[in-house]
């Protein structure tokens, strides 16, 4: 079955303690994207990546850092979590100009 | 600048017929998506339009006017599992395949 997991879906820490949001597709798709989701700010994109070993900032950044050693994973890492992280987090992937299949959400709450 | 304008919250009744409008200004245009979300779950895909005209897919239409800006979805035989939020998204391209998203329109269905 095509589909995009992340985990954990659910996540409770504290802040200053490093984690990571792991995401993986089996479609073979190029373009991976991680957003948060946020009640009246909508879906902002944080990073981006076309590729393997090409990743891109998006509009949200800050207190982020992503990898993509290879083509099906590309995890998101908030090395100092800060409680203004506390969000739902998606994962997506899509071919060049196709639409984007979501991960199932990682819900984060940082204390 | 980039601006996405839907309505934030549509209620109607099961049975009957909703047109979600979707009214956007991008720096650039390479067709325009909408995606269903549930609550506290992932969006999904339901329509990409990137002619003028009427896309018609079961009981969901989109359709798109690029001179002027504007996009509606059209739901009909409405069903209480539409209950949901309908989300609006400019794929403005360029080599990030930079999406611009709209704040979602929350949609309540009453029997």
């Amino acid at each position: 079955e095509a589909q995009v997991t992340q985990n954990p879906r659910y996540l409770i820490t504290v802040t200053g303690k490093k984690l990571t949001v792991t995401c993986s597709q089996n479609m073979n798709h190029e373009y991976m994207s991680w957003y948060r989701q946020d009640p009246g700010l909508g879906l902002r994109q944080i990073y981006y990546s076309m590729n393997v070993e090409v990743t891109d900032k998006g509009d949200v950044p800050e207190g982020y850092k992503v990898s993509r050693k290879e083509k099906r994973n590309f995890p998101l890492i908030l090395e100092s979590p800060s409680p203004n992280q506390t969000s739902l987090y998606f994962c997506a992937s899509s071919r060049r100009k196709d639409e984007q299949f979501f991960g199932p959400g990682t819900r984060l709450t940082v204390l | 600048g980039q601006n996405i304008d839907q309505p934030t919250e549509m209620t109607a009744t099961e049975g009957a017929i909703v047109q979600i409008n979707c009214t956007y200004q991008t720096s650039g245009f390479n067709g325009l998506f909408w995606y269903q979300q549930h609550a506290g779950e992932a969006p999904t895909f339901l329509s990409y339009n990137v002619l003028d005209g009427l896309e018609e897919k079961g009981r969901f239409s989109s359709f798109l006017s690029r001179s002027k800006g504007y996009s509606y979805l059209l739901l009909k035989e409405l069903q209480m599992k539409d209950s949901a939020s309908y989300l609006c998204a400019v794929f403005v391209g360029g080599n990030n395949r930079k999406l611009i998203w709209g704040l979602g329109t929350s949609l309540a269905v009453n029997p």
